[in-house]
């Protein structure tokens, strides 16, 4: 078993670009996928990541995943910050068939 | 196009149980795996429950083992979680998910005296 630890919170200005990180306590990085995902105030989870950088379709380009293996950690990142954005975020992995999510990051965008 | 509908939740006793439902419409729901998540109030999503395409193979998280079970009757399109030995913190929205790319709007379980 692992955890996946993300900040609390984020924030940034629009028109910024801001990264938030997902750290993986145990074993690599690289050895299951990561997914990133979007909940905004009272509404359910959207995929804006999956396989660690694949956008789903309809998601802007201004989100992109990737993974280091250096820091054992996943990032997402959004350029181009729109007030829309502002959301929680959350990464997500898998051993096996058991699933885990991060603790998630509130992105405040002021 | 997908549609999951959520049903089953309410208020209960601790140690009491309960039995969610999950109604899928708009895809072939017999050939996809099929996730329970839930969110309690004003916290994080935690991952509860799969259950493989065919019913056959189930994982759960240790948080939940031995006290739920989840199933599938794929002739009704129909995703289950059966939820025994309630506790207060298995208070929390639940939500059904197919590959985690569609959700349902979710149920809330309240576990209260």
């Amino acid at each position: 078993n692992f955890m996946l630890t993300q900040p609390h919170s984020v924030s940034e200005s629009p028109g910024k670009t801001v990264t938030i990180s997902c750290t993986r306590s145990s074993g690599s990085i690289a050895s299951n996928s990561v997914q990133w995902y979007q909940q905004r105030p009272g509404s359910v989870p959207t995929t804006v990541i999956y396989e660690d950088n694949q956008r789903p379709s309809g998601v802007p380009d201004r989100f992109s995943g990737s993974i280091d293996t250096s820091s054992n950690s996943a990032s997402l990142t959004i350029s181009g910050l729109k007030t829309e954005d502002e959301a929680d975020y959350y990464c997500q992995s898998h051993y096996g068939t058991n699933w885990l999510f991060g603790g998630g990051t509130k992105l405040t965008v002021l | 196009q997908v549609q999951l509908v959520e049903s089953g939740g309410g208020v209960v006793q601790p140690g009491r149980s309960l039995r969610l439902s999950c109604a899928a419409s708009g895809f072939t729901f017999s050939n996809y795996g099929m996730h329970w998540v839930r969110q309690a109030p004003g916290k994080g999503l935690e991952w509860v429950a799969v259950v493989s395409y065919d019913g056959t193979n189930k994982d759960y998280a240790d948080s939940v083992k031995g006290r739920f079970t989840i199933s599938r009757d794929n002739s009704k399109k129909t995703l289950y979680l059966q939820m025994n030995g309630l506790r207060a913190e298995d208070s929390a929205v639940y939500y059904c998910a197919k590959d985690f790319s569609h959700w349902g709007q979710g149920t809330l379980v309240t576990v209260s005296s």
